[in-house]
């Protein structure tokens, strides 16, 4: 069974463009969940999907924003990004969102902004 | 307040021993999970192992075990005869009822030294 898997690897923008990462759940979940894992900073929640429809974000403003494909895939985009969005971004799967299913992550995008 | 605290930043432990990565926690929801995370030096996230609140025995999954001490919300993880694979950084992590997104703590990087 493939895992949840991220693309790009690594992605180095500038300062003021956007970025897009994407993600594909493991066959069968319907949640997909992102996270921000800055430098010293542990991993913070961004953003919930599940069914399609956007259930719960962390508090990052609305430049962060995304949506999940009726396939259950996921994007995230960053717009404006500036130099503190340069971090490994996390995105996880889990069977649904409503119980205590373990998340499972994928190995994550590099975002770097210089 | 935090959610969840790891007090160890670093732990340095010979191989073939047992380690012990604390992890406390805060909630008022009587129905709560618990997950433990390792995150090697590539990046990926891996669940390693889950524990209910409801849960009458503690949890365990190989090498992992968890030693849940509800009355002092505690959620420690022990690893059994600790290996050079072992070395990454240890996450600790809670959902609380039905809440949709998953809490961190900060993290305990370990390493396992020959």
């Amino acid at each position: 069974e493939a895992g949840v898997t991220q693309s790009p690897t690594h992605l180095i923008k500038t300062r003021g463009q956007q970025a897009t990462l994407r993600c594909s759940p493991i066959s069968g979940h319907t949640s997909v969940y992102w996270y921000q894992q800055a430098l010293g900073l542990g991993l913070q929640f961004l953003l919930w999907y599940d069914e399609g429809e956007e259930r719960n974000r962390g508090n990052f403003p609305p430049r962060f924003s995304g949506r999940q494909f009726p396939n259950y895939s996921s994007e995230l985009n960053v717009n404006a990004l500036e130099l503190e969005d340069s971090a490994l971004y996390l995105c996880a799967s889990s069977l649904d969102g409503y119980s205590n299913q373990p998340q499972h992550f994928g190995d994550g995008t590099r975002l770097s902004i210089l | 307040a935090q959610k969840i605290t790891q007090t160890q930043p670093g732990m340095f432990v010979q191989e073939k021993e047992a380690v012990t990565l604390d992890c406390t926690y805060d909630t008022s929801d009587p129905s709560y999970g618990l997950f433990w995370y390792k995150q090697p030096s590539s990046g990926e996230m891996i669940f390693l192992i889950y524990q209910g609140s409801y849960d009458q025995q503690n949890a365990t999954e190989g090498r992992y075990s968890l030693n849940f001490q509800k009355a002092r919300k505690s959620a420690n993880l022990v690893i059994s005869a600790s290996q050079l694979g072992d070395s990454a950084m240890y996450f600790c992590a809670m959902r609380e009822g039905r809440d949709d997104k998953i809490i961190f703590g900060k993290g305990t990087r370990l390493h396992i030294l020959p």
